[in-house]
């Protein structure tokens, strides 16, 4: 089953650091690229970066002013958000996505459950 | 950055109605344009990639057309389980950005 199952949400205080976690299953992960998109409570949907096959390609929403790092270890399987200098604004359901393309032009298909990340002091 | 605009935000409908939601862009974006439904508590599902591409699995009450600047996503005869959220998402350029989605509900 292709599957995708985010890990490492929680609670931190404002100003503080987060990595999120994303285990992939059920496909040959080295070959696509990969994103994350958040939710906030109520809200719609804003992506937040793109990481190609190899990684050698790297996008960011604007609004993440360089907090944000999107990685990637083929070797595992795994995608990786580290968060820091972490606001309010920040607080959401985070959710990685596979792309149906190589370079991300037809959406993406496959989506894990999300975590959820909470700013707060 | 391309913005999307839904219309309407919100519709309410009926079992077996005719439904159609239009996404606008603020730029042309070719046909890189995608639709996914979301129900509560759940992640995004894709339903229609390339404007008008029906991915696997997904019933063909669903459609979509459209190509630049204008689309549409319409549901030929709605069922239960199609009240949820809709939303575009623009692929064309970056950042990929999701419009603010439409809210259908039972009448």
């Amino acid at each position: 089953e292709v599957q995708l199952v985010e890990s490492g949400g929680g609670l931190v205080k404002p100003g503080g650091s987060l990595r999120l976690s994303c285990a992939a299953s059920g496909f040959t992960f080295s070959s696509y690229s990969m994103n994350w998109v958040r939710q906030a409570p109520g809200k719609g949907l804003e992506w937040v970066s793109f990481i190609s096959s190899t990684g050698a390609y790297i996008y960011y929403a604007d609004s993440l002013k360089g907090r944000f790092t999107i990685s990637r270890d083929n070797a595992k399987n795994s995608l990786y958000l580290q968060m820091s200098s972490l606001r309010a604004e920040d607080t959401a359901v985070y959710y990685c996505a596979r792309d149906v393309d190589r370079v991300g032009m037809f959406g993406m298909d496959v989506w894990g459950q999300g975590t959820t990340v909470t700013v707060s002091s | 950055d391309v913005q999307l605009t839904q219309s309407p935000s919100f519709l309410s409908a009926s079992v077996g109605d005719r439904v159609t939601v239009t996404c606008r862009a603020s730029q042309g974006v070719s046909n890189y344009l995608a639709w996914y439904q979301q129900k509560p508590g759940k992640a995004p599902k894709l339903l229609i990639s390339a404007a008008s591409t029906l991915q696997s699995g997904v019933p063909s009450r669903f459609s979509g057309s459209g190509s630049g600047t204008e689309f549409t996503l319409t549901i030929s005869s709605l069922q239960p389980e199609d009240f949820a959220i809709y939303y575009c998402q623009q692929l064309n350029s970056y950042p990929p950005t999701f419009g603010q989605g439409t809210r259908l509900e039972i009448k």
